[in-house]
């Protein structure tokens, strides 16, 4: 199993719900992602696990709340939006993270969640 | 931190042409370039990557290569297909770990 699958594909929710995004692997990979992607922008980095610790957490809102059960799983809690927090929100995965020469830490990444905040 | 840069933002290519997308960037501690391609509704797809301590990789109709010394990475298509038709991101690996930092990205058409 070679890729990284993400639900819901699809999520609307108002400024008052409390959702869930949920990412999956089965590559082994210890270290996981999550961007944010507005449209014709670059992917922003989020958060990244490294052996289901966080190990970055690059300023996001408290209203965005990562959690990695275990190794394959990690999952993005959703709590009082704003509407632009409407975007694409992808996972990544790659190999543990080593530092210096060695470290490439390939990324692949899912097919995405398009979030719509209303 | 590291700064990437990509250029052209927008690119059209005919059918069959070659096309080339350009990216700089400015830490030198920085070793391992990726090429990411995301068409339309889809999740970046890494297609292609370098490591500093090279300074070309192929791999059929794509090839990118390294100048280190002026920090700028090339990406190279040949024998262009409308199904190559997506937006490509380029990406270095600054000291930071785990953390890439990617190009604006640029958006290639190629017309039949």
């Amino acid at each position: 199993d070679t890729e990284v699958t993400q639900t819901p594909k699809h999520l609307v929710m108002g400024m008052t719900n409390k959702k869930s995004l949920k990412c999956e692997q089965h590559m082994g990979h210890r270290a996981m992602y999550w961007y944010k992607q507005k449209a014709k922008k670059p992917p922003e980095l989020m958060f990244v696990y490294s052996y289901e610790k966080l190990s970055i957490n690059e300023s996001v809102p408290s209203r965005f709340s990562p959690e990695c059960p275990n190794s394959s799983l990690l999952n993005l809690h959703l709590h009082a939006l704003q509407p632009e927090d409407s975007a694409l929100y992808l996972c990544a995965s790659s190999q543990v993270l080593l530092a210096g020469a060695r470290s490439y830490n390939e990324q692949f990444f899912g097919p995405g969640t398009r979030l719509t905040v209303l | 931190g590291e700064n990437v840069e990509q250029h052209p933002s927008t690119l059209s290519v005919q059918e069959g042409d070659s096309a080339v997308i350009k990216c700089t960037y400015s830490d030198s501690a920085s070793n391992y370039f990726p090429w990411y391609k995301q068409e339309l509704g889809k999740g970046p797809q890494l297609i292609i990557d370098i490591r500093s301590n090279v300074g070309e990789k192929k791999d059929q109709r794509i090839a990118v290569t390294l100048n280190k010394t002026a920090k700028h990475f090339s990406l190279h298509i040949t024998e262009t297909q409308p199904e190559d038709s997506a937006v490509y991101f380029c990406a270095g690996r600054g000291s930071t770990l785990g953390r890439l930092y990617f190009g604006r990205g640029t958006q290639l058409t190629v017309w039949p």
